[in-house]
């Protein structure tokens, strides 16, 4: 499974652009790339995922070079509401058909008003 | 929004005894896993379930845990005999089989006394 680097912490104020670069060098070809938020005592949730280029949906998006080797997670104009940890994962489904995830630390981040 | 399930959202046990944890994944979803995460550190993948079977499960998965789906809903983690280390939160996700997202439940806090 690809390793993931990321930032340990951010700060943003409210109503700011929020750029979380997460870097991946080891990637393989099938793996695709993975956000999940999580507050605490709750269950990481789903944000953004993607292959190459770029993703958008309702809550973010997703910017992922032609290396691949890295990718950013944009969240437009944050609130308290965001203040949250956000993990970057990369894998693809195994042999068996389940895809297994593996959390690092995240970036915690912290929104101001 | 369909959603995973969890119950209990807390348990308490004495060391020694049997855990069932319970989960209603989403109906039309076909993989389910069980993640952990002790406070303060990573969430850790444990096993996952397909067609009735275990797909993959980590080297946390030993003898002392055991996973069912009893009927065509539920998804029960078993914890034979529990230890003090196997306090924490214990989340269910399920996923669709083209899906690389999960859906996570709000988890269940197990605390072994």
């Amino acid at each position: 499974l690809a390793k993931t680097t990321q930032p340990i912490s951010m700060d943003s104020y409210e109503g700011q652009e929020v750029n979380i670069t997460c870097s991946h060098n080891n990637i393989a070809t099938n793996d695709y790339i993975t956000w999940y938020q999580q507050f605490p005592s709750q269950g990481p949730r789903f944000i953004i995922q993607g292959y190459k280029t770029k993703v958008t949906n309702e809550v973010a998006s997703l910017f992922i070079p032609a290396d691949r080797k890295s990718s950013t997670l944009s969240l437009p104009r944050v609130s308290l509401s965001d203040t949250a940890v956000y993990y970057c994962l990369v894998g693809a489904r195994s042999g068996a058909g389940s895809y297994q995830l593996t959390f690092g630390k995240g970036t915690k981040l912290s929104v101001i008003p | 929004e369909p959603e995973v399930t969890q119950t209990p959202s807390h348990q308490v046990t004495q060391m020694g005894q049997e855990v069932i944890l319970r989960c209603v994944p989403i109906s039309n979803h076909l993989y389910f896993y069980w993640y952990r995460q002790i406070l303060g550190q990573k969430v850790e993948f444990l096993v996952s379930f397909y067609n009735n079977e275990i797909s993959e499960k980590s080297e946390i998965f030993d003898d002392q845990f055991s996973v069912e789906r009893p009927d065509g809903s539920n998804f029960t983690l078993k914890i034979r005999s529990t230890k003090l280390e196997d306090s924490a939160m214990y989340f269910c996700a399920s996923s669709e089989p083209q899906n690389y997202g999960y859906t996570f439940g709000s988890g269940t806090r197990l605390t072994v006394v």
